[in-house]
């Protein structure tokens, strides 16, 4: 298993603000990753981030509003850029310590833009 | 391609009512499958899962068992609680990281 603190739990943000959401985990795990949740819906993969190389992006998130760091194995941040209220949204930290086994969370920030 | 389709909500029941919330996937090979569970202004928390076919998980009176000739998963709880007011979500492993439902929200009234 794996323990994933995040933080910060929630946040109010200016618009056009930058924010930097941390997990840490208890173990070195090669796979994590950055979701959204927005209000009343699922989980949507915002990026892969890889030790030792840049995240993997998926379509619709780009770099330079989801800048993404994984500086070891047990750390990584997502900092939300330039933001609107669009963004106000749940964002969530994931690894998954195995292949083919369950992904563990973090708690989620809950971050409003005003 | 890979896919989890669960049923829509919102669920709402009476306590002690009996909960069943349908999931089927569609993937390669044999996946595992699991149920999630988010609780008001948390993270999601693992609630059972299953890695083959037959296979029964369990865990806080919620059950589902993998049922591989019609790739369903279903979740059931015969007498639901006002504490289990949460958000499922259904999840298997056909891909890296795993595929999800779009969650189905239940509320449990008293």
């Amino acid at each position: 298993s794996a323990v994933i603190s995040q933080k910060p739990s929630r946040d109010i943000c200016q618009r056009g603000t930058s924010l930097t959401i941390q997990c840490q985990v208890d173990s070195q795990v090669t796979m994590m990753f950055w979701y959204r949740q927005q209000p009343g819906q699922s989980l949507t993969l915002i990026a892969t981030a890889n030790q030792g190389s840049e995240a993997t992006y998926e379509s619709g998130f780009v770099i330079d509003k989801f800048p993404i760091s994984r500086p070891n194995l047990t750390f990584s941040t997502l900092t939300v850029s330039n933001m609107s209220p669009e963004d106000s949204s749940i964002y969530l930290c994931s690894v998954v310590p195995r292949l083919n086994t369950e992904a563990f969370f973090g708690q989620g920030t809950r971050l409003t833009v005003v | 391609g890979n896919s989890v389709t669960q049923m829509e909500g919102p669920v709402t029941l009476s306590e002690e009512a009996f909960l069943t919330i349908n999931c089927t996937y569609t993937a390669t090979g044999y996946p595992s499958l699991f149920w999630y569970v988010q609780y008001p202004g948390e993270g999601l928390q693992l609630l059972l899962k299953a890695t083959k076919a037959d296979d029964k998980g369990s865990n806080k009176g919620f059950e589902a068992t993998y049922r591989k000739e019609t790739t369903s998963f279903h979740l059931e709880k015969g007498s639901v609680q006002v504490s289990d007011s949460a958000v499922y979500f259904c999840a298997h492993t056909g891909n890296t990281p795993l595929v999800f439902g779009k969650g189905t929200r239940l509320s449990v009234i008293a």
